[in-house]
Parts: structure tokens; C-alpha cells; sequence
């Protein structure tokens, strides 16, 4: 069975602090695809990153970067300079790849950020 | 760029009442799925459906059905609602392996 763990419920740093947030997940699926998404207090969904299992090199986007390791079956997410804008409930999730895109994401439970200024 | 689409984006309803959400992908995308999320929860997947034939069934309740429609907008359909329906309700869409969520419909059962 797939599972992901976000062991942080919670997370609260001053603005321009580093902060990450720990994902680790569970599949027995040899191939899969790891995502991060951001829910704003408006409620939507923002999809950050996608990463597929045979590909562990680490990513940057900005003030973003994921580290995706899979010895440890995890997937953290660094954000650089946090500003009060990254304040959000941010999500990691699995799926399985088939051979069609019809794959259910799980969610971890989410890590809630708040960014002090 | 185009974003899906859902409506309504609130929708209150009574105990019992039955409710249609709708959803309109993002073009050309083939595959649109259904999530719930509780209050401080994360979304749960309920059904997804690939060139208009359900591909895959999560915890959707029997009193829910959707299909996806020849345009491939795709309706959920809820009868019998019940206080723990309340929750916002996500469609997504994906032509690959990115799923892309709409803003999400909230509904609360009174």
C-alpha cells in the first residue's frame, strides 16, 4: 500500500528564515511519481513539482529546492528566504505511474507553514 | 493559461437534498479526477475517469455517482446529502502525470 508521512503539523519561522519540510513515503511500486502542492488560505490547490522515481537529482526553483532521496524513501522541500506570501498548508503526495495518466494521488496530511514577519 | 474550471464554487444545501457539481478540464487534458477534503484534512480521492470510462474508484460514497461527458467535462452527482458531506470538493485534470486542481466547490450540508 502507498502511504506518505508529514510529520510536521506545524511550522512557524520568522521571515528570511530557511525552513524545510520532511516528507517520507511508502510504495511498493517501482515506479512513481513524488508532488508537492501548496493550499494557500484561499483554498486551492497549486501543484509546485512533480518528480519521477528514477530520477533523484535534486531540483531548484528559485527560492524552492527538493531533495528527493531514495535510500530513505524521502522528498523534502527548502525554502530559502521565506517570505509571509509562503504561509500555506503544503502537501506531499505519491502516485503510481501507469501506462495512462489516470493515477490517484495520496496525500500526507499536510505541514502547515506560517511565516512571521 | 487555462485553469479548470468548477462550479459552484460555494453551494449550502439541506440534510437529504442532493446536489451536482460540475467540472470543466483543461483543454485537451483526458483524465479528471475527484477529490474530498474534510475540515483540516487532506484530500481524499473519490473517482477518476480517463477518455469519459471510470479508471478508478476511491471511498465515494453509493449515494455519489459521476461520469465524464463526450466534452469531457465531467459532473459529480450527490443525493441523499448528509452533514458529513460538508467538505471542499476538488476536481482535477491531468494529460500526463501532473494532476491540476481547480479552485474546488465548497459545500456545506445543513
Amino acid at each position: 500500500a502507498q502511504k506518505v508521512t508529514q510529520a510536521q503539523t506545524e511550522i512557524s519561522v520568522v521571515e528570511k528564515e530557511d525552513v524545510t519540510l520532511d516528507c517520507v513515503y511508502e510504495t511498493r511500486d517501482t515506479t512513481y511519481y513524488l508532488f508537492w502542492y501548496k493550499q494557500p488560505p484561499s483554498g486551492e490547490l497549486v501543484f509546485l513539482i512533480r518528480r519521477n522515481s528514477f530520477d533523484e537529482q535534486n531540483e531548484i526553483s528559485g527560492r524552492y529546492s527538493w531533495n528527493f532521496q531514495k535510500s530513505t524513501s524521502s522528498f523534502n522541500f527548502t525554502i530559502t528566504a521565506s517570505q509571509v506570501v509562503d504561509s500555506a498548508v503544503y502537501f506531499c503526495a505519491l502516485s503510481e505511474a501507469k501506462y495512462s495518466s489516470a493515477s490517484k494521488i495520496i496525500f500526507g496530511s499536510g505541514t502547515r507553514l506560517s511565516i512571521r514577519p | 493559461a487555462a485553469g479548470v474550471i468548477q462550479s459552484p464554487r460555494h453551494l449550502i444545501k439541506e440534510k437529504r437534498e442532493t446536489a451536482t457539481l460540475k467540472c470543466y478540464p483543461i483543454p485537451r487534458h483526458d483524465t479528471v479526477y475527484w477529490y474530498q477534503q474534510g475540515p483540516g484534512q487532506d484530500p481524499q480521492f473519490l473517482i477518476s475517469f480517463y477518455e469519459k470510462m471510470q479508471s478508478d474508484k476511491g471511498s465515494i460514497p453509493d449515494r455519489f455517482s459521476a461520469q465524464q461527458f463526450s466534452d469531457y467535462h465531467s459532473e459529480l452527482n450527490m443525493s441523499s446529502l448528509e452533514l458529513g458531506d460538508s467538505a471542499l470538493y476538488f476536481c482535477a485534470s491531468s494529460l500526463e502525470e501532473t494532476q491540476y486542481f481547480g479552485p474546488g466547490t465548497r459545500l456545506l450540508v445543513l
